[in-house]
């Protein structure tokens, strides 16, 4: 089973700040990393896919990048709506397919 | 409207049974595969199990082999989840989500709580 450990646990920002999730994977998982958003008593949100691509919908703001055991997730100018819990999963090696244990970004 | 919507949550004594169905409905239901991600009360995201787009294929994580069983009605455009010999670490909101390239979640539903207790 492929673990992925997400850094760090807390991300605590400002409005307008960059911010800068990290994702390693207990082994290479090529570019088969996607990312979620969950604010709180909602569905997760896919946001990037395969490692870089954007979901539909999703604003330019938020970027991936990596590839093999490590991803990072970028949202280059916090907004207010983006202060939420984000997750990293992996669909290289399944089943099963794992989720990092989440980075929470909270307004400082 | 594409959505998808969960209902059977509920609160079950350990050991008893429960069917969650998921609704789909504005998307060809029959050219998706599907799966169901639990969260337990304040914590991350877990896989549960998976079906293929025709329903061939079945996945399950360890845990739940054995006792949860994924099926699809593509008739009713209804992907469900029978959850026997319900435990306490199975407390948790249960969520379909979308499978739009083998292990991408790109449609998820509200969730389903399920509460196991005595």
């Amino acid at each position: 089973e492929i673990v992925l450990t997400q850094s760090p646990g807390t991300l605590s920002l400002s409005p307008g700040e960059r911010a800068t999730l990290s994702c390693r994977a207990s082994q290479s998982v090529s570019s088969y990393l996607a990312w979620y958003q969950q604010k709180p008593g909602q569905a997760p949100r896919l946001l990037i896919y395969d490692a870089f691509n954007r979901a539909t919908g999703i604003p330019a703001r938020f970027s991936g990048s990596g590839s093999g055991t490590d991803f990072t997730l970028t949202i280059s100018s916090l907004e207010p709506e983006d202060f939420a819990v984000y997750y990293c999963q992996q669909r290289s090696n399944w089943p099963p397919w794992t989720f990092g244990q989440g980075t929470k970004v909270e307004i400082k | 409207q594409v959505q998808m919507v969960e209902s059977g949550g509920g609160v079950v004594q350990p050991g008893r049974s429960l069917r969650l169905s998921c609704a789909a409905s504005g998307f060809s239901f029959s050219t998706y595969g599907f799966h169901w991600v639990r969260q337990a009360p304040g914590k991350g995201l877990e896989w549960v199990a998976a079906i293929w787009s025709d329903g061939s294929k079945e996945y399950y994580t360890d845990s739940v082999k054995g006792r949860f069983t994924v099926s699809r009605d593509s008739s009713k455009s209804t992907l469900y989840l029978q959850m026997n010999s319900l435990r306490d670490d199975d407390t948790a909101v249960y969520y379909c989500a979308r499978d739009s390239a083998v292990g991408t979640f790109d449609l998820w539903g509200q969730g389903t709580l399920v509460t196991v207790s005595s």
